[in-house]
C-alpha cells in the first residue's frame, strides 16, 4: 500500500510570495492534517480535512489556508511568505478523524 | 492550556543500555496518546497509541505504557538502527498536540 506522498519535496521561495503545497493520502484515508515542524517549536497543528471540509484548525494566521479534494488528496497554501514561514510542513492521513495518524516525507520551505 | 512534554530531550545510550524516554501532559479530556519515531529528513513514523491509563504496547525492543499523567516509552537493549527523534501526541478533541520530542543516539 503506498504511503502518504507529499510534493514538492523541497521550495525556495522569496517573502511576500505565496506557496502551494500538495498532500495525496493513503488510499481509503479520508482525513488529512496538516502541521508546521521547526527545531524551536516542534510540530504543530495548522488544520485537519475531512471529506473536503475543514473539521478543526490550530492557531495560525489566514494567511495559511487549505482545501481537498474528492479524492481526498489535500493542498496548503501560504500567502505572502514571511521569513518565519520557512520549516518542514507535514501532511497526515488517517482513516477517519481521531484516529492514528501516519505521515508523509514533508515539503521542506525555505523563505529568502 | 493542553501541553506535553517530553524528557530527557536528548539521550545518548551505548548499544544494550536500556532507558526510558517520557512524555508527561496535561490535557482535558485525553483521547488517546500516541508515539512517533522521526529519522532526519523525513516525517514521523507511527509506534503505538495508548488509550487508557495501565495500557502498555510492544513492538521488539520498544515497550510503551501510560499512566493518568504521563507515558513512558522503554527501549529494551538499544542497537545503533534506533538512534532517531521520538515524538509523543496526545489526542484532545479533534486535535493533536505534540511534545519537541527526545532526540536518541546509540552508540555502537
Amino acid at each position: 500500500k503506498a504511503g502518504v506522498t507529499q510534493t514538492p519535496r523541497y521550495l525556495i521561495k522569496t517573502r511576500g510570495q505565496q506557496v502551494t503545497l500538495s498532500c495525496s493520502p493513503i488510499s481509503g484515508h479520508r482525513s488529512v492534517s496538516w502541521y508546521q515542524q521547526t527545531p524551536g517549536q516542534g510540530l504543530q497543528f495548522l488544520f485537519e480535512y475531512f471529506s473536503e471540509t475543514q473539521r478543526n484548525k490550530g492557531n495560525f494566521p489566514g494567511r495559511f489556508s487549505g482545501r481537498q479534494f474528492s479524492n481526498s488528496r489535500s493542498e496548503m497554501n501560504v500567502s505572502t511568505l514571511e521569513l518565519g514561514d520557512s520549516a518542514l510542513y507535514l501532511c497526515a492521513s488517517s482513516l477517519t478523524t481521531n484516529w492514528e495518524q501516519y505521515f508523509g516525507p514533508g515539503t521542506r520551505l525555505t523563505v529568502t | 492550556e493542553d501541553q506535553v512534554t517530553q524528557s530527557p530531550e536528548a539521550l545518548r545510550l551505548q548499544e544494550g543500555e536500556s532507558s526510558s524516554l517520557n512524555c508527561s501532559y496535561t490535557v482535558s479530556g485525553l483521547r488517546g496518546l500516541f508515539w512517533y519515531r522521526q529519522d532526519p529528513g523525513k516525517g514521523p513514523e507511527f509506534l503505538f497509541t495508548l488509550y487508557s491509563a495501565g495500557e502498555e504496547k510492544e513492538k521488539e525492543r520498544l515497550k510503551a505504557t501510560l499512566t493518568k499523567k504521563e507515558s513512558f516509552l522503554h527501549i529494551t537493549a538499544p542497537k545503533p538502527e534506533d538512534s532517531a527523534t521520538y515524538l509523543c501526541a496526545v489526542q484532545t478533541g479533534n486535535q493533536f498536540y505534540f511534545g519537541t520530542g527526545t532526540s536518541l543516539t546509540v552508540i555502537p
